[in-house]
């Protein structure tokens, strides 16, 4: 079974400067979420969605980030313009329901650095 | 009180022995506990997931679960120098099985 896809892996921008990144996860997975994980810390949700809905996007920075999922398949994640403390690893994961149990499963991330 | 909380480490243990990971909680209705291994510069690998109390065992891993204490832990039998990472600890959050809230991680330094 294919894992969770993303790209770019690595994007280096400057400040005020667009940037969109881009999420296939597993097949037959409902569930997709980003995140964003700065250097010494847990991974931090932004966005949560079901199929093609948003489930969640309660610490999304909405005034620069945007994300949508066509089809309820691939996920893009934007952010325009971008600031210096938006350097950090953006994570995708999808996850399938066992009864009651999510497991996700994370793609291999982009790291983005704004300079 | 931080919904997630775990010792930042590092964590040394010698190889061959037991490593043990601890991870405490806030919320009282959290019902999926998860443990995620982080290589360095690599992304979360799931290596362990547990909702009811009591062991749980997998090959060297064994997850622990005490939901009247918030307490769950991860115990790593016979470490290997491969088993240095940041290992994640994951909650599902206030009753909501799809979503969890991570903790900022645990390094483990297996000594040779």
């Amino acid at each position: 079974e294919a894992g969770v896809a993303q790209s770019p892996r690595y994007k280096i921008i400057e400040k005020r400067q667009s940037v969109a990144f881009w999420c296939n996860p597993i097949s037959g997975h409902a569930t997709l979420y980003w995140y964003q994980q700065i250097l010494g810390q847990g991974p931090k949700l932004l966005i949560q969605f079901q199929n093609n809905g948003v489930v969640d996007d309660s610490q999304l920075p909405k005034d620069r980030f945007s994300a949508e999922r066509l089809k309820g398949v691939d996920s893009t994640l934007k952010i325009q313009p971008a600031k210096l403390e938006d350097s950090a690893v953006y994570l995708c994961a999808s996850s399938f329901p066992r009864g009651s149990l999510y497991e996700q499963y994370f793609g291999p991330g982009t790291r983005l650095t704004v300079t | 009180q931080k919904e997630v909380e775990q010792n930042s480490g590092p964590l040394s243990v010698p190889e061959g022995a037991i490593a043990s990971l601890n991870c405490t909680y806030s919320d009282r209705v959290s019902q999926s506990f998860f443990w995620y291994r982080q290589y360095s510069g690599k992304s979360p690998e799931l290596i362990m997931s547990i909702y009811s109390n009591g062991d749980k065992e997998d090959g060297r891993f064994t997850a622990q679960l005490n939901k009247a204490s918030q307490y769950v832990s991860l115990l790593i039998r016979d470490s290997q120098p491969s088993d240095s990472a940041t290992y994640l600890c994951a909650v599902s959050l206030r009753g909501r099985d799809d979503k969890i809230i991570f903790g900022k991680g645990t390094r483990l330094h297996i000594l040779p």
